[in-house]
């Protein structure tokens, strides 16, 4: 069974660039998840969705980062414009049910110079 | 106060060494936890959930104690391969069922 996938493995970009973060959950996992983990900091969350619902966005930083999840499959997260502090390594997981055990992705690299 | 705090570390044992790490957490409402392992520059990958009548799996023993909010993960006869940074993880239903993290221990096995 494939597991979660995260694409691109790293991104480098220049502040107030674009980028797009891909997350492909494992096959019928409803709960997806984006957790970012920032330099010396530990992993937090950002949010939850259930099939395509965002069910907790309380973790997102501010208004520049934008999650979907279209048909509730993948998902992508968006950061526009990024800055200098949104450096990190992007984290997704997916579980079957809440509570159960999440899976997480080799996670996206980013680089904001 | 963080929700889940655990050992600073970094702990640097010898080969065949016994260690334990310590998590608590602060929500009582917490329902799921979990121990993961994360390698550098890796992500994190399940290494065992907690129950509390406690669980073993070869030399991992993790163990739960709700009534003190605790949990804690001990490795018997450490292996260099045991090296890695160990993630203590909670889970609230009322959370959504998003996952808490501390900000992990560190192990460094040596020969």
């Amino acid at each position: 069974e494939a597991g979660v996938t995260q694409f691109p493995s790293h991104s480098v970009i220049e502040k107030g660039q674009t980028v797009t973060l891909r997350c492909d959950p494992i096959s019928g996992h409803d709960n997806l998840y984006w957790y970012r983990r920032v330099m010396g900091k530990e992993i937090k969350f950002l949010l939850h969705f259930v099939k395509e619902s965002k069910q907790d966005e309380s973790g997102m930083p501010n208004n520049r980062f934008l999650a979907e999840r279209t048909g509730g499959t993948y998902s992508t997260l968006k950061v526009q414009p990024a800055e200098l502090e949104d450096s990190g390594v992007y984290f997704c997981a997916s579980s079957q049910n809440r509570a159960d055990t999440q899976y997480f992705g080799p996670g996206t690299r980013l680089t904001v110079l | 106060r963080k929700e889940v705090e655990q050992d600073p570390g970094p702990f640097n044992v010898p080969e065949g060494a016994t260690v334990a790490f310590n998590c608590t957490y602060s929500n009582s409402a917490s329902q799921s936890f979990f121990w993961y392992r994360q390698d550098c520059r890796k992500e994190p990958k399940l290494l065992m959930s907690v129950y509390s009548s406690g669980n073993e799996d070869g030399r991992f023993t993790a163990q739960l104690n709700r009534a003190s909010q605790y949990i804690s993960l001990l490795i018997r006869d450490s292996k260099l391969s045991d090296s890695a940074t160990y993630l203590c993880v909670v889970t609230a239903i009322t959370n959504a069922g998003k996952s808490t993290f501390g900000d992990g221990t560190t192990l460094t096995v040596k020969p």
